[in-house]
């Protein structure tokens, strides 16, 4: 079955910073890669998605890109918020509507204001 | 209106009771979820159901039966609880991206934190 490893497991960056987290799957039929964020106390909420017909693909502040070669995608953050402090977790399934999504481990980002 | 929805939000109850967490969306959607968030924040697959049908089930206790009396409603009842119950479940649903046949974004509802003493 499909693995996601994400890394590194916390991220402190000062307010303005830009913050990139990293994750690596394992199987090489995946091709849908979301990126989820969640609250203290709340549910995970999808941020950005991408796959993997493209290779970025950028909304507002956060951007998403995969290497389908080297079987890893990145979330990048710029011009980071406290707000933007919170659990990210990586993803990965194949297209299918019935797909099962496999999570990565999450990573906390601190955003020191 | 809360688009997925779980209660309780908190359980507390003792070893070897049976518990249940009940979850309705209003999303319209097919698939429905459940999830297991352990202590270290570990997001793990337990069920999935669409249109009422058994989908996913991962290699979870028969202790735990889900049960879909329709397409807007899944239930996760728990038999003979056990202290590494103990974790935030996780209700979600989703519906195909628009116009194909690809899985689409995950709704999740807010969680109920189960705690087993």
């Amino acid at each position: 079955g499909e693995n996601v490893e994400q890394h590194p497991s916390t991220l402190s960056v000062q307010e303005g910073d830009s913050a990139v987290i990293k994750c690596t799957y394992s199987d090489s039929a995946s091709n849908y890669f979301p990126w989820y964020k969640q609250e203290l106390g709340k549910g995970p909420q999808l941020i950005i998605d991408i796959r993997s017909n493209v290779g970025e693909k950028k909304d507002q502040r956060i951007a998403v890109t995969l290497n389908k070669t080297a079987k890893h995608f990145s979330l990048h953050i710029t011009e980071t918020q406290p707000e933007d402090s919170a659990v990210y977790f990586c993803a990965a399934s194949t297209a299918g509507a019935n797909s099962k999504l496999t999570f990565g481990k999450g990573i906390t980002l601190s955003v020191r204001p | 209106d809360t688009a997925v929805s779980q209660t309780p939000k908190y359980l507390v109850t003792q070893m070897g009771n049976d518990k249940s967490i009940k979850c309705e969306q209003n999303l319209g959607h097919d698939t429905m979820y459940w999830y297991k968030q352990d202590s270290k924040k570990f997001l793990k697959i337990m069920f999935s159901y669409n249109n009422k049908e058994l989908i996913i089930n991962e290699t979870v206790p028969n202790r735990f039966s889900p049960k879909s009396p329709d397409k807007a409603h899944l239930n996760l009842h728990i038999n003979s609880l056990e202290l590494g119950d103990s974790a935030v479940y996780f209700c979600a649903s989703s519906h195909p991206s628009p116009g194909t046949r690809k899985i689409g974004e995950l709704f999740f509802g807010e969680g109920s934190r189960l705690t087993v003493l």
